[in-house]
């Protein structure tokens, strides 16, 4: 199993561009989300998804879309990058609580790392 | 105040000690509780869960204090592998969505 796929790994940006950050996950979980991390602050949320359809805004959304177009995928938009969007980003996903197998274990991507100048 | 407070660290430990990590959450409503591990620039992942019991999982015992809203995690006799950032991590409620991490604590352990 592949788990959680995110790509591209390294991203380089200048100020004003648009990029997308791709997370792919093929373990049919209904919950995705977007985390950033930077030094001392921890993994933030930025948006999360409980299945295809819904979005929802977590504690730091602004300057990010995302949406759920499908079950598997959970793309991160940035429509105009500013440098304080430089930060190591994580998708994440999991079984929700309807799912009896659930344990509420949460399963990252390897994290995409973005510098914008 | 943040909704999930853990000790700042680091911790510079040698090999062999005993350490323990605090955590303290905000929402008293929260259901699910967890320690994840992250090594550098990698992604974190599952330590254990946390139960009211409290559990242990080898050289590993999780502890959860609902009325103190307190989480801690014992590690004994420290390996020089366990060195790690260690997250303390909540779900407000069971099955809720926006699960909330701790900053995490350094654990350097030293031979």
């Amino acid at each position: 199993n592949a788990g959680v796929t995110q790509t591209p790994k390294f991203q380089v940006l200048k100020t004003g561009q648009s990029m997308t950050l791709q997370c792919a996950q093929d373990m049919n979980h209904e919950y995705m989300s977007w985390y950033r991390q930077d030094p001392g602050m921890g993994l933030r949320l930025i948006h999360y998804s409980v299945g295809a359809g819904i979005t929802d805004q977590g504690e730091v959304p602004n300057g990010y879309n995302v949406s759920r177009s499908t079950t598997e995928d959970f793309p991160l938009r940035l429509l105009s990058a500013a440098p304080s969007q430089t930060s190591v980003y994580f998708c994440a996903s999991r079984l929700t609580a309807r799912d009896r197998a659930s344990t509420g274990e949460l399963f990252f991507g390897e994290g995409s790392r973005l510098t914008v100048l | 105040r943040k909704e999930v407070e853990q000790d700042p660290g680091p911790f510079n430990v040698p090999e062999g000690a005993t350490v323990a990590f605090n955590c303290t959450y905000s929402n008293s409503a929260s259901q699910s509780f967890f320690w994840y591990r992250q090594d550098c620039r990698k992604e974190p992942k599952l330590l254990m869960s946390v139960y009211s019991s409290g559990n242990e999982d080898g050289r590993f015992t999780a502890q959860l204090n609902r009325a103190s809203q307190y989480i801690s995690l014992l590690i004994r006799d420290s390996k020089l592998s366990d060195s790690a950032t260690y997250l303390c991590v909540v779900n407000p409620a069971w099955g809720g969505f926006k699960t909330i991490f701790g900053a995490g604590t350094r654990l350097f352990v030293k031979a």
